[in-house]
């Protein structure tokens, strides 16, 4: 079936590193890749979403590329700020009706 | 943004009582879903429900649980009778469409059964 792994759990960052939090998926087909962010006591919310086009998705200054060809979705920032420390998701959807299925998260902490 | 309100946001009760978990998604939405995050772990999905139906349901979806959205007001889940393994997070979800991924979920409904 359908899967999302998110190999980190944690991850702490000095402010102004870059950031890559990582994503790899399996699926039958060709699914639909999210980022979800969620911040501490608020809801999930979108982040980025994969193009069938090749094309980068950006927001807020964090971007993912699909790759196909190593099933990834891997989150890149070039310069973490503190306001990023947050739980973040890979997801996967691939069905009619957006269902969306969620890897483990990874938390991350951006120190100053 | 648009926004999703869950009700209540805590909730605690004995093993075998009925719990109904409340959800007021956002106004032009016609799909809904119900995920669960057991603390420590990954959000899975539960249901999506559209048209007065149920679309999808996972395997989590136990026989116990049931949702409904009488006449456009909340969407429902009812667990009846409750379990100690149903303690979690609920987070409910709703989206206009289909295909596009933007779901809009609520700050989550803590359950605890003892």
């Amino acid at each position: 079936g359908d899967s999302v792994t998110q190999t980190e759990g944690l991850v702490t960052l000095t402010e102004g590193l870059p950031v890559m939090l990582n994503c790899t998926y399996q699926s039958t087909y060709s699914p639909f890749l999210f980022w979800y962010v969620q911040h501490l006591n608020e809801a999930p919310k979108l982040l980025l979403k994969s193009f069938t086009d090749n094309k980068r998705p950006e927001h807020q200054g964090f971007h993912a590329t699909l790759h196909k060809s190593s099933s990834s979705f891997h989150l890149q920032k070039s310069s973490a700020q503190l306001s990023d420390s947050a739980l973040y998701y890979c997801a996967l959807s691939e069905s009619n009706y957006n269902v969306l299925y969620f890897g483990s998260g990874t938390k991350l902490t951006v120190e100053p | 943004g648009p926004k999703v309100l869950q009700i209540p946001s805590h909730q605690i009760i004995d093993m075998g009582q009925m719990v109904t978990l409340n959800c007021d998604p956002v106004s032009n939405h016609l799909y809904f879903y119900w995920y669960k995050q057991i603390l420590g772990q990954q959000m899975e999905f539960l249901v999506n429900f559209y048209n007065g139906k149920v679309m999808e349901k996972s395997k989590l979806f136990k026989d116990q649980f049931s949702v409904e959205r009488p006449d456009g007001s909340y969407f429902t889940l009812k667990i009846q009778p409750t379990a100690l393994e149903d303690s979690a997070v609920y987070f409910c979800a709703s989206s206009f469409g289909t295909g596009t991924g933007q779901l809009y979920f609520g700050e989550g409904s803590k359950l605890t059964v003892l």
